[in-house]
């Protein structure tokens, strides 16, 4: 079954500064992965997601985020942070082939400093 | 089109009572999911569904949990006799059939006194 971890339970940047959220996963194959954020009070918003193709992945809200096989990896970033991207992000890795098998990270939570 | 709608936001049991917690999923989605986040941590499945059927309850605990989808209305997560450990954010997710990604609705409160 695959897992996904995320190092970083909290993070505090500036207002500006650029920004990378780590996200590592345990799979056989390649399998699906997502970024989703979460405003305090809030339901999950999807921000992207990586089935196949272009490694580096563009989202909304100016988030992008690479594939790495090689360190099973699917690092978030932004490169100029803004006081509305202070939330939790979920990094989360499904299996192709089984809809119901998807899992998450403990989370991230951000925090932007003025 | 609407999203996925989840009611009540908050809701407040005392243990002993029963919770229901509805989903509602983005129309034309067959597909049903459960989450729930405890505090501090991150979001656990509970169980998939489709219409009228349970495909994965691997994540429901044993007892007192339960779900369906019925042909007709929104999905249920009832909770039976509630205890102060069920106080959780539940989350509800849908899918069509064609597609892996899940879209989640705004989530239920479950506050167990």
């Amino acid at each position: 079954a695959q897992s996904v971890t995320q190092p970083d339970i909290h993070i505090t940047v500036s207002e500006g500064a650029s920004l990378e959220l780590r996200c590592n996963y345990s799979y056989g194959a390649t399998p699906y992965l997502f970024w989703y954020v979460q405003s305090p009070g809030q339901g999950l918003q999807l921000l992207l997601k990586y089935f196949s193709g272009d490694t580096l992945v563009q989202g909304i809200k100016g988030f992008e985020a690479e594939f790495k096989r090689s360190q099973s990896s699917f690092n978030l970033r932004k490169p100029s942070v803004h006081w509305s991207d202070a939330a939790e992000y979920f990094c989360a890795v499904g299996a192709p082939g089984s809809r119901d098998d998807m899992r998450f990270g403990a989370g991230t939570r951000l925090t932007v400093k003025p | 089109n609407a999203g996925v709608m989840q009611n009540p936001r908050h809701l407040v049991r005392r243990r002993g009572q029963e919770a229901r917690l509805r989903c509602s999923p983005v129309k034309g989605h067959s597909h049903v999911y459960w989450y729930r986040q405890l505090p501090e941590e991150g979001l656990k499945f509970m169980v998939y569904l489709q219409k009228e059927n349970i495909i994965d309850e691997s994540g429901m605990p044993k007892e007192r949990f339960s779900a369906e989808f019925p042909k007709e209305g929104p999905s249920i997560l009832r909770i039976q006799q509630v205890v102060r450990g069920d106080s959780a954010a539940y989350f509800c997710a849908s899918s069509p059939p064609t597609q892996e990604t899940q879209y989640f609705g705004p989530g239920t409160r479950l506050l167990v006194l």
